[in-house]
């Protein structure tokens, strides 16, 4: 079983919905979480990160986390076409330790 | 600033061969990290270096190699490659690590094909 797992997907979606993203985790030791989006052909970029639980906002992103479950989220509000890519969901116990991937989710949002 | 960039972009080999891809950070990292992505198996954490040492590695076998220079400039290495080598390898530097405040800036990737 992976340490990370992350529904593949394809997600498809009108313009305009929200769309939720998830995560599970089983290594209680992860503090750090942290949300990537990858257009294609173009090496992932950070959207978000988060320490240990709580929410953490910033503009139409919506992080989530839920330590006693193991269970992170992302939320998009007003979808757009731009939003069109693969979401990866990554984790670390610190700072300076590696990052575990999910192996992401391919989001596609329709006009 | 001028991003991560690798090279090269596209390679192709044959099985048993070895092969070296380079990258070079933003300047001022002193944090690279490796990567392997493949469509199975997703991001896989390789190794990372931060100032020229070695600080964390992945589960890879040793046929995976890598190393950091003094100006941050950083390569790895795969020998006798075989065909599950076949993957897009990508390098990301940082300031001061892979995670937590520190961005991670990812460059677009060697798309290596082994034959």
């Amino acid at each position: 079983q992976k340490e990370v797992e992350q529904d593949p997907g394809p997600l498809s979606v009108p313009e305009g919905a929200i769309v939720s993203l998830n995560c599970t985790y089983s290594n209680s030791a992860f503090q750090y979480f942290m949300w990537y989006r990858q257009y294609s052909r173009k090496g992932p970029e950070l959207l978000m990160y988060t320490y240990s639980s709580g929410n953490k906002e910033d503009g139409r992103f919506t992080a989530q986390v839920d330590k006693s479950s193991k269970y992170i989220s992302l939320f998009i509000r007003d979808s757009q076409p731009s939003d069109s890519a693969t979401y990866l969901c990554a984790m670390s116990r610190s700072t300076a330790s590696k990052l575990t991937f999910g192996t992401g989710t391919r989001l596609q949002v329709t006009l | 600033k001028a991003g991560v960039t690798q090279t090269p972009r596209y390679l192709i080999k044959t099985r048993g061969q070895q092969v070296t891809l380079s990258c070079s950070p933003i300047s001022g990292h002193r944090s690279v990290s490796w990567y392997q992505q493949t469509p199975g198996q997703g991001l896989q954490f390789l190794f990372e270096y931060f100032s020229e040492t070695q600080r964390n590695k992945g589960n890879f076998p040793g046929r995976f190699s890598g190393r950091q220079f003094s100006n941050s400039r950083s390569e790895m290495n795969v020998s006798t490659l075989e065909l599950g080598d076949s993957a897009l390898y990508l390098c990301a530097s940082s300031l001061e690590g892979p995670s937590g405040g520190n961005e991670q800036f990812f460059g677009p990737g060697t798309r290596l094909t082994v034959l």
